[in-house]
């Protein structure tokens, strides 16, 4: 079976200061990872995704994640946070062979102070 | 162009009476899905359409959950019998293809579904 295990369910920045999101994941296959975020009152938006052509995958506003295999990990990551980075962030696998659907993570909720 | 569409974006109904909520899929989309968002249980698969078959029903949570999916486009999620444990978002998406784990799903806004 596959799934995701966000580690932190709430994270508290200063803006201008890195964010750091940690995301591990469990696969028996080579799997699909994704970040995406909602918006208090919006829908998801997906913000990158992993499909095994590069480990460091860059995203929109500024987000990259890496993916390491050897430590089952996918965290996404921002040099330096916006207040508008504000919301909720999903990591999400795409279920081997079963059309795609996805497995999401409990997500992690950021908050970014001025 | 045109995103993901869901009507009502919200319905609020009494328990015990049928609902039906509506997905418009990003055009040219074959493949369609639906999650629920909840306080307790996070985002959950549902049902996943590839055309107007749906071969993977899995997340249903009861049979008083059903949904069609009709002309490779719209597709409807009926609940039955509704009870306050329903009470949720309801998320569809669509992508370009469900053979595929690499494409994108794109998400529509969610109809909030409140069971008094």
């Amino acid at each position: 079976a596959q799934s995701v295990t966000q580690l932190d369910s709430h994270v508290s920045v200063s803006e201008g200061t890195p964010v750091l999101l940690r995301c591990n994941y469990s696969s028996s296959y080579s799997p699909s990872l994704f970040w995406y975020v909602q918006h208090p009152n919006k829908g998801l938006q997906l913000l990158l995704k992993y499909t095994s052509a590069a480990t460091l995958v860059k995203g929109i506003n500024g987000f990259e994640a890496e993916f390491k295999k050897s430590e089952t990990s996918f965290h996404l990551t921002k040099p330096s946070a916006h207040m508008s980075d504000a919301a909720e962030y999903f990591c999400v696998v795409s279920v081997y062979n079963q059309g795609g659907k996805l497995i999401f993570g409990q997500g992690t909720e950021l908050s970014v102070k001025p | 162009g045109a995103g993901v569409s869901q009507s009502p974006s919200n319905k609020v109904t009494e328990k015990g009476k049928d609902v039906e909520l509506r997905c418009d899929p990003i055009s040219g989309h074959t493949a369609l899905y639906w999650y629920r968002q909840s306080l307790g249980q996070g985002l959950e698969f549902l049902i996943y359409f590839q055309g107007n078959s749906a071969p993977d029903k899995s997340g249903l949570p009861s049979d008083r959950f059903s949904a069609e999916r009709t002309g490779g486009s719209v597709s409807t999620l009926t609940i039955q019998r509704t009870q306050q444990e329903d009470s949720a978002v309801y998320l569809c998406a669509s992508s370009f293809s469900g053979t595929s784990g690499f494409n994108e799903q794109f998400f529509g806004p969610g109809t909030r579904l409140t069971v008094l």
